[in-house]
């Protein structure tokens, strides 16, 4: 089941704050979060395995809710370089461990 | 960190032509490597599962006569797509995991942005 992330596109002056959802009706197994600017590789940003993890890197940082049915990527304090689409993906357990994703969101800085 | 490669970039060729697409992980040992398909502005559409020595598992929906997956080595795995058409035109995604495991961490290529005249 394809999680659902929200928004959709969100456009940020540079050093303002934006936070990414990323929802199941199912809990997830895990969480994986990705950064892929356009026509590029996705990058690996971080991955939440337990319902109530926090976790972060720098100014970007995300957390699993207990029911781990949600969870949320932050960017605090937003740089140019964060420009891109973010995409959730969640493990389909029980079928070789692959990643579904979510259908992305766009994030644009501006100076 | 984990680096993976694709060749080529891109390729441009005609229809009823084949094209292969080489997966190469540079510095780890992929047990398990995955081909995925991106149309602009759309999510990253997972088309087969590949694991090393074995034959690889398509999604539904993927035709496994057009989309040949080959992983030959623990390092290199090849998606052919045979008698292509413009219809196959799209960006072609790899990613290797060490692992068997779905938290393992999927490392991704490059892309190959493929064109079918």
């Amino acid at each position: 089941q394809q999680p659902v992330q929200s928004p959709q596109a969100v456009i940020l002056r540079e050093g303002e704050d934006a936070v990414i959802n990323c929802s199941s009706s199912k809990a997830l197994y895990s969480v994986h979060w990705y950064r892929q600017k356009h026509g590029e590789a996705p990058v690996f940003l971080m991955i939440l395995l337990k319902g109530g993890e926090q976790k972060g890197h720098d100014k970007i940082s995300a957390s699993f809710n207990e029911k781990k049915q949600q969870s949320s990527l932050y960017l605090t304090a937003s740089q140019l370089s964060y420009s891109g689409t973010y995409f959730c993906g969640t493990e389909d357990r029980g079928k070789g461990g692959k990643l579904i994703f979510g259908q992305g969101t766009e994030l644009s800085v501006k100076p | 960190g984990a680096v993976v490669s694709q060749h080529p970039s891109w390729v441009i060729c005609k229809s009823g032509t084949s094209v292969k697409i080489e997966c190469r992980s540079l510095d780890f040992q992929a047990t398990t490597m995955f081909w995925y398909r991106q149309f602009p502005k759309q999510s990253l559409m997972l088309m087969a599962t590949s694991n090393e020595g074995s034959k690889a598992t398509y999604e539904q929906g993927v035709e496994k006569d057009k989309f040949l997956i080959n992983h030959a080595s623990l390092t290199l795995s090849t998606l052919t797509v045979t008698s292509a058409h413009p219809e196959d035109s799209s960006f072609y995604i790899c990613s290797a995991r060490r692992g068997t495991s779905g938290t393992d961490t999927q490392y991704f290529g490059p892309g190959t942005r493929l064109t079918v005249l």
